[in-house]
């Protein structure tokens, strides 16, 4: 069965701080990888979405890399700004979107 | 920028009353999902579909009942609603074909449950 976690379970940085989100998954059959962001109360954003045959996907001060072999994946945050303050969630699809339960990230001005 | 969306955004309604959910998107997607989220917590797909007539139970199990009549409109319903159903409701869609297309969110559906 797959499991994804995530680390850590909250982070809390000052202003321009570049910072690294992590998520691991046990089962390397997937058909992709997702990361979002969700504020309080509302749905998710997709940020960037990684194929399993890619290593990497960008998006403005966004990275995510992903390492099937070893169940990881990672969202880089280059330069945090307080609006980056939200809940980051990473899904890996195997037929359905298997979610883990995110990391709340404050950035402090 | 996403064209799924969701009705209504906030309901507070008394047990026993019949609710439905309303989910619609515009990208043409086959596939849409319904997923519960209780404050604080992960999310859990109750239901999906891969199509017009086509409806699968997810991996928590719910009270809830679906239906797909159109490709846009994935509406959930709860016949008779009780205080363990207040939670946000996520309806989310995403494009056909080979493997898995990226997920769209609309922005939830929060309901409580007197």
């Amino acid at each position: 069965k797959q499991e994804v976690t995530q680390i850590p379970a909250a982070l809390s940085v000052p202003e321009g701080e570049n910072l690294v989100l992590n998520c691991s998954f046990t089962d390397s059959a997937i058909y992709n990888l997702q990361w979002f962001r969700q504020d309080p109360g509302k749905g998710l954003t997709s940020l960037l979405l990684i194929q399993s045959s890619q290593r990497e996907q960008t998006s403005g001060r966004l990275n995510a890399s992903l390492d099937k072999s070893s169940g990881r994946s990672t969202l880089y945050i280059a330069a945090s700004q307080p609006g980056d303050s939200a809940t980051y969630l990473c899904a890996v699809h195997t037929g359905k979107l298997i979610f883990g339960q995110g990391t709340t990230l404050q950035v402090k001005p | 920028e996403a064209d799924i969306y969701q009705t209504p955004r906030y309901l507070v309604i008394g047990t026993g009353k019949k609710i439905t959910l309303e989910c619609s998107q515009t990208m043409g997607h086959d596939k849409m999902y319904w997923y519960q989220q209780d404050p604080g917590m992960e999310l859990h797909l109750i239901h999906y579909s891969y199509g017009v007539n086509s409806t699968e139970k997810g991996d928590l199990s719910s009270e809830s009942t679906v239906s797909r009549i159109r490709t846009e409109h994935f509406p959930l319903t709860l016949e008779s609603a009780r205080p363990s159903h207040t939670s946000q409701y996520l309806c989310a869609s995403s494009e056909s074909g080979r493997g898995a297309g990226e997920l769209f969110f609309g922005e939830g559906s929060r309901l409580t449950v007197l």
